[in-house]
C-alpha cells in the first residue's frame, strides 16, 4: 500500500462543475503539497498545507491532520484546469528523514470538457 | 522573480555523448533539487543541494553528476547514459532544507525532456 493514495485516478467533468480530488496518507507529516502538471510540462505548486484550509481563486485545499486526509476542490471548473494534480507529503520531524524527501501520490488526471 | 528556469527544454543525445542540464533561480532559495519523471509517473528525487552542498543523493548512478556552482545555479552533467534514462528532468528549489524540516513551498521548472538514443 502506498504511503500516499489519491482518488480518483481519472476524472472527467463538464465545464462549470465543482470538482474534488482526495488524498489520504499513512505517515506523520509536516506539510502536504498540492501540485499541478500540464501535459509535457513543468509542475506548479498550488498549495502547501500543514493545517486547516487555503483558498486561491477557484481552488480550495483542506487538510485534516487527525484523519490524515486532504482534499483539493476546484469551483466553476474550466477546460484550462485540465491537468494532472499531484498530492505530495513532507515527513514529520523525528522520522529520521528529511522534509525534502517528499512522498508523491500517483496523481489524478483531470479533464474538463467545454 | 518566482521562476525556476531550466535549459535546454529538449535534449537528444547518444549513449557516448556528454551533455549538461542547467537550472537557475533568483529567489534566494537555499535548497535545490533534481527530480526524474517517467511518463505517467510521479517525480523521483535524485539529488538535493543545501547551501550549495550535496545533501541527498538517492543512490543515483554515477553517469549523472550534479554540480552547484553557486546558490542560484544547479547543473546536472550527463555521460554515458542509457536509453532507459530518457525522461523529463525537473529542477526545483525551496527556501529551506534540513533533516526533519519543512522545506517551505517548492518551485519547479518546466523541465528538460531528455531522449537517449
Amino acid at each position: 500500500k502506498n504511503e500516499v493514495e489519491q482518488s480518483p485516478q481519472n476524472l472527467t467533468a463538464q465545464e462549470g462543475e465543482f470538482i474534488t480530488i482526495n488524498c489520504s496518507y499513512s505517515v506523520g507529516i509536516s506539510a502536504l503539497h498540492w501540485l499541478q502538471q500540464h501535459p509535457g510540462g513543468g509542475i506548479v505548486s498550488l498549495f502547501m498545507l500543514s493545517s486547516g484550509k487555503k483558498k486561491h481563486g477557484r481552488l480550495i485545499a483542506t487538510i485534516n491532520i487527525q484523519e490524515k486526509h486532504s482534499s483539493l476542490h476546484i469551483t466553476a471548473s474550466h477546460p484550462r484546469d485540465s491537468a494532472v494534480y499531484i498530492c505530495a507529503v513532507a515527513p514529520s520531524p523525528g522520522r529520521g528523514t528529511s522534509g525534502s524527501r517528499l512522498t508523491f501520490g500517483e496523481g489524478t488526471q483531470l479533464t474538463v470538457n467545454p | 522573480d518566482t521562476e525556476v528556469t531550466q535549459t535546454p527544454k529538449h535534449l537528444v543525445m547518444g549513449m557516448t555523448n556528454k551533455k549538461s542540464l542547467k537550472c537557475e533561480q533568483h529567489m534566494g532559495h537555499r535548497a535545490m533539487y533534481w527530480y526524474k519523471q517517467k511518463a505517467k509517473k510521479p517525480p523521483e528525487l535524485m539529488f538535493v543541494y543545501s547551501y550549495e552542498k550535496l545533501s541527498i543523493n538517492e543512490s543515483v548512478p554515477s553517469r549523472f553528476s550534479p554540480e552547484c556552482p553557486n546558490s542560484s545555479l544547479l547543473n546536472l552533467h550527463l555521460h554515458a547514459l542509457q536509453p532507459e534514462d530518457s525522461a523529463l528532468y525537473l529542477c526545483a528549489s525551496s527556501p529551506y532544507h534540513g533533516a526533519g524540516a519543512n522545506t517551505g513551498e517548492l518551485f519547479f521548472g518546466e523541465g528538460s525532456r531528455l531522449t537517449v538514443l
